[in-house]
């Protein structure tokens, strides 16, 4: 299963709602989680099964969709929000993660 | 708090097999599945394959069959071998588990880069 996420890029402001595409190239039903990785760091999930939170994610992160259309959005962005964010889906073998989604400082 | 810790040379030469060992602490190596994911430098995310305790085993068909898991209970260790490696092989190494086969990936390793080169 191919992940497209979109835009490859995003260009915003301390304050700024982000709002990430993630779209399968055939349905995942839920099994869509999202993950936020910054330079020279593992990954962290954020997002599971779609729309829930992970352990000690912040509230400002939130998930929707299912299917093959999904969105992570930060209704707020912090200034330890800029990193680049991944979706991943566990529906069908092999795992796969999508390209990726750079929130950068405006 | 589980930590895992990735380890292994550094640099690889070509048509050798790459040896990485993820230690674990703060859990049992029984109690989750254990993903190997790598990193190409500046790229994305590539999940390798899983192991578990069960003995149950899924890799990435990309991998063409070169790669091997294994479990040492006793270390409380992960292990991945990867066979007749090339520059493609290039990456960030990232040890990784997960509650359930599909499950997304709770804890991570820092990652440790190894290089294909002669």
């Amino acid at each position: 299963i191919v992940l497209t996420q979109s835009p490859a890029t995003l260009s915003l402001s301390p304050g700024e709602r982000a709002a990430l595409s993630c779209r399968a190239s055939q349905s995942v039903s839920s099994y869509l989680a999202w993950y936020q990785q910054k330079p020279g760091q593992a990954p962290r999930v954020l997002i599971y099964d779609a729309s829930n939170r992970a352990s000690g994610i912040p509230a400002r992160f939130s998930g929707s969709g299912s299917g093959t259309d999904f969105t992570l959005t930060i209704s707020s962005l912090e200034p330890e929000d800029f990193a680049v964010y991944y979706c991943q889906q566990g529906s069908k073998w092999p795992l796969t993660f999508g390209g990726g989604t750079k929130v950068e400082i405006k | 708090q589980v930590q895992l810790q990735e380890s292994g040379p550094g640099l690889v030469k070509p048509s050798e097999t790459l040896s990485l060992t993820c230690s674990v602490s703060g859990c049992s190596i029984t109690s989750y599945y254990w993903s190997w994911i790598r990193q190409p430098p500046g790229k994305g995310l590539e999940w390798i394959g899983y192991i578990h305790f069960s003995g149950s085993t899924s890799d990435n068909p990309s991998l063409k069959g070169r790669v091997t898991f294994s479990l040492d209970t006793s270390k409380n260790q992960v292990s991945l071998k990867l066979s007749s490696v090339t520059a493609a092989d290039t990456a960030v190494y990232f040890c990784a588990c997960g509650q359930y086969d599909i499950s997304p990936f709770d804890y991570w390793g820092q990652g440790t880069l190894v290089t294909v080169s002669s």
